[in-house]
């Protein structure tokens, strides 16, 4: 049963904060990514990473940067939320292939004050 | 309502094949698109088919329809590091109107 946990279910944190969010995964999966859902703009990709410490800027990589340093971990960090950082936080992982299924976390809601 | 299916994500090595699979549910569909979109540019129709057709080739590009099971995919030969973009399949009804899939990205291993 595949497993991709996120750390937080929920968090807040003040304007200028660094915060971090963890993605861990269970299946040995090359791929893993970091979304946010925001109302009426569906999944947007901030970055993603395809092995160890490989990284590629998604679509809204501003403000944004990650970390993987073991295959199981990907983690997201906000150098400075600012309160437009305010949304929910989903990390996904995938194995390398053809026709592979995307496993989502449970996502983090992060309010920014 | 009509709806399109596409994988988030494929990655592939150069030199080799891509193939990215698309699903509908339009079963009255009349035209299928591939459209490509390159970082910061908008859609570019990449290549069409008839929903009589079931194989279209152009250059490093086919295009197989399966209209039974409703699905349509699309090969590329020979990838190259020009060919990473995100791939959206879309299908057009009888009404005309044309429905998106959310688009495959399509990402090239060093």
């Amino acid at each position: 049963d595949v497993k991709v946990t996120q750390s937080s279910r929920y968090l807040v944190k003040r304007t200028g904060e660094k915060v971090f969010l963890e993605c861990v995964q269970d299946m040995d999966h090359e791929n893993m990514f970091w979304y946010r859902q925001d109302p009426g703009l569906g999944l947007r990709l901030i970055y993603f990473s395809y092995d160890v410490k490989m990284k590629e800027k998604g679509d809204i990589p501003e403000g944004y940067s990650v970390s993987r340093e073991k295959k199981e971990r990907f983690s997201l960090i906000l150098e400075s939320a600012s309160t437009n950082q305010t949304s929910m936080y989903l990390c996904a992982s995938m194995a390398g292939g053809l026709n592979t299924e995307a496993f989502f976390g449970q996502g983090t809601r992060l309010t920014v004050v | 309502g009509e709806d399109v299916e596409q994988s988030l994500f494929l990655s592939v090595r150069e030199g080799d094949s891509s193939v990215i699979n698309c699903t509908y549910t339009d079963s009255s569909s009349t035209y299928l698109y591939w459209y490509k979109q390159e970082p910061g540019a908008g859609l570019q129709l990449l290549t069409y088919i008839f929903s009589n057709m079931d194989m279209k080739q152009d250059q490093r590009l086919t295009v197989l329809l399966n209209k039974k099971d409703k699905h349509l995919s699309l090969r590329i030969a020979d990838t190259q590091t020009g060919d990473s973009a995100i791939y959206f399949c879309a299908e057009q009804g009888r009404d005309d109107k044309i429905i998106f899939g959310k688009g495959t990205r399509l990402h090239i291993l060093p």
